[in-house]
């Protein structure tokens, strides 16, 4: 079994500063990774997961992730934060084991606000 | 790829009314999940198919709950009798066979029970 732990629900930052929004899943077998956003009324869009291989993953929008397995953790973060980026993320878990079934299970979002 | 699609986007009912969702996925995805989002929280699992067939149901379907997929192509959600406590975000996405491949979701079905 998977689950996502995302501290804190609301993170504030000024236009220009660096987003940093914190994930820590567990799982008892490799997980595969991911980080979706949400605009209000829409649905979730993919921003970057990772699988194997590198460890720091690239998305879109400038965000990337770093997945660090001694601490669980799969931080997401934005050098420079811009007034589009405000918006709900959502991290997410699924076990790398569970072959053809890629079900994921979210952690409670994280409201992110981008001051000018 | 013209997305995942999803009808109605709204639907205010009165308790004990059946409604129905419908989602098309991506044609080429023969994964199709069923979420439902309440305000604050991140999505849940309800069901999952795998082409036609219904793999895997949470515990959160009730028996209230029934999802189809015939063809294995679009699929529906009906939820009988409704509850106050079913108002929420109903969220389909799809995706293509293999564990890290990514869900794509469509905007969601907001479903008001009064």
């Amino acid at each position: 079994a998977q689950s996502v732990t995302q501290l804190g629900s609301h993170v504030s930052v000024s236009e220009g500063a660096l987003v940093l929004l914190r994930c820590n899943y567990s799982s008892s077998v490799p997980p595969y990774l991911f980080w979706y956003v949400q605009y209000p009324n829409q649905g979730l869009q993919l921003l970057l997961k990772y699988t194997t291989g590198a460890t720091l993953v690239k998305g879109i929008n400038g965000f990337e992730a770093e997945f660090k397995k001694s601490e669980t953790s799969f931080h997401l973060t934005k050098p420079s934060a811009h007034m589009s980026d405000a918006a709900e993320y959502f991290c997410a878990v699924t076990g790398a084991d569970t072959g053809a079934n890629s079900k994921l299970t979210f952690g409670k979002g994280i409201t992110l606000s981008v001051r000018p | 790829d013209t997305g995942v699609s999803q009808d109605p986007r709204h639907k205010i009912t009165k308790r004990g009314q059946n409604v129905t969702f419908r989602c098309d996925p991506i044609s080429e995805h023969n994964r199709l999940y069923w979420y439902r989002q309440t305000l604050g929280q991140g999505p849940e699992f309800l069901t999952y198919f795998q082409n036609e067939a219904q793999l895997e149901k949470s515990r959160l379907l009730s028996d209230r709950f029934s999802a189809e997929r015939p063809k294995g192509s679009f699929s529906t959600l009906e939820i009988q009798r409704t509850e106050q406590g079913d108002s929420a975000m109903y969220l389909c996405a799809s995706s293509l066979m293999g564990g890290g491949s990514p869900l794509h979701f469509g905007n969601g079905t907001r479903l008001t029970v009064t």
